[in-house]
């Protein structure tokens, strides 16, 4: 089975601060992606990655970088956190070996408020 | 472009009633068309999948859904709801690249 860990459930950071989220895969896949979920919004896109150092912006990348240094490891940054960036974080990931139409396999999502 | 609705934010329902939630989609394109589920306090698991072939497609916990091109619908049925699942369901696309696009949710509340 795919294991996706998000490496905060929850996290409380100031206005301003410097915020980074992590995500760890164990399947070895090529991509992976970057989600916030607020309600009645569903699922945004912010950044995904094709492959290390690769980077591609989604939907909503504004406020948002990535990075990825291995290819286990994809990191968000916020650079400076705002109030308006509150919100649900999921990480997902996507085996291309098995064909465009493989599912996503998500974390289990960081709850990030910012105060 | 592609986009995703679901028409209904909440549904309720009682214990081993039927349940129906219903998806639209656009694109111009062939798409690949998800249902993911989510548990309180989760991420999203794969429901199931339709990628070609027959277009009624069988997923786990007893939920099915029919693949409809004329009416660019992937509706999600259950003949007979439990409490446990209570969850939120995303209906989702994708193409023949990484993007996949998500619907803003249903809600649905199983009661006693």
């Amino acid at each position: 089975d795919v294991k996706v860990t998000q490496s905060s459930r929850y996290l409380v950071k100031r206005t301003g601060e410097k915020v980074f989220l992590e995500c760890v895969q164990d399947m070895d896949h090529e991509n992976m992606f970057w989600y916030r979920q607020d309600p009645g919004l569903g699922l945004r896109l912010i950044y995904f990655s094709y492959d290390v150092k690769m980077k591609e912006k989604g939907d909503i990348p504004e406020g948002y970088s990535v990075s990825r240094e291995k290819k286990e490891r994809f990191s968000l940054i916020l650079e400076s956190a705002s109030t308006n960036q509150t919100s649900m974080y999921l990480c997902a990931t996507h085996d291309i070996d098995r064909g465009e139409g493989s599912p996503l396999h998500f974390g289990n999502g960081t709850r990030l408020t910012v105060t | 472009a592609q986009s995703v609705t679901q028409l209904d934010s909440q549904v309720p329902v009682f214990e081993e009633a039927p349940v129906e939630l219903r998806c639209n989609y656009s694109s111009s394109v062939s798409v690949y068309l998800f249902w993911y589920v989510q548990y309180p306090n989760q991420g999203l698991q794969l429901l199931l999948k339709y990628l070609s072939g027959s277009t009624l497609v069988k997923g786990i916990n007893g939920f099915e859904a029919e693949f409809n091109k004329s009416q660019t619908s992937f509706h999600l049925r259950k003949p007979s709801v439990h409490i446990s699942d209570t969850a939120e369901y995303f209906c989702a696309v994708s193409d023949l690249g990484f993007k996949t696009i998500f619907g803003a949710g249903t809600r649905l509340f199983v009661k006693a």
